[in-house]
């Protein structure tokens, strides 16, 4: 069965600093990975989809990487803004079948 | 213009008690799914359905019934409510044609007292 893991549960930085957040899955064979933000009493909201066969995906200051025999995706951030203060969740999709990591905390101080 | 909406948003009720959760999309997604989020913040998949048929239904009590009447609703029925259903259930919506990325419902908080 497809474990998730998030590294770390928590993280403070101050404004302006990169940041990478980690996530490993124990199943190899995926479909793709999806980064989301969920911030405190909200729905989730996807921020970057990378398919199986791609290494890598960006949108504005984020930078997703996708490692899959390694079973490992890291979350870029450049430049972190207060805005970004959230909890960031990997989700691995095993065809149709979704498994979610427990997130990464992220606050970022002004 | 909401892409996936869930009512009610919050629902409180007694143990016993039977209650549905109401989903729909308006993305043209062809699969919908129910996760449950616990206390500790963890997403897990409950069910998954796609152009209306159950493809996907992990180990959930069978008090839970979804039904899809068509490809952009998917409701959740719950019976006989206990006290560890207090949680937060999200909708999501995907398409194959968009590499299954999925979109989520803003959640509805169900508290069984």
């Amino acid at each position: 069965k497809q474990e998730v893991t998030q590294i770390p549960a928590a993280l403070s930085v101050p404004e302006g600093e990169n940041l990478v957040l980690n996530c490993s899955f124990t199943d190899s064979a995926i479909y793709n990975l999806q980064w989301f933000r969920q911030d405190p009493g909200k729905g989730l909201t996807s921020l970057l989809l990378i398919q199986s066969s791609q290494r890598e995906q960006t949108s504005g200051r984020l930078n997703a990487s996708l490692d899959k025999s390694s079973g490992r995706s890291t979350l870029y951030i450049a430049a972190s803004q207060p805005g970004d203060s959230a909890t960031y969740l990997c989700a691995v999709d095993n065809f149709n079948k979704f498994y979610f990591g427990s997130g990464t905390k992220l606050n970022v101080k002004p | 213009d909401t892409a996936v909406s869930q009512t009610p948003k919050y629902l409180v009720t007694q143990m016993g008690n039977d209650k549905s959760i109401k989903c729909e999309q308006n993305l043209g997604h062809d699969t919908m799914y129910w996760y449950k989020q616990d206390s500790k913040k963890f997403l897990k998949i409950m069910f998954s359905y796609n152009n209306k048929e159950l493809i996907i239904n992990e180990t959930v009590p069978n008090r839970f019934s979804p039904k899809s009447p068509d490809k952009a609703h998917l409701n959740l029925h719950i019976n006989s409510l206990e006290l560890g259903d207090s949680a937060v259930y999200f909708c999501a919506s995907s398409h194959r044609d968009t590499n299954n990325e999925q979109f989520f419902g803003p959640g509805t908080r169900l508290t069984v007292l």
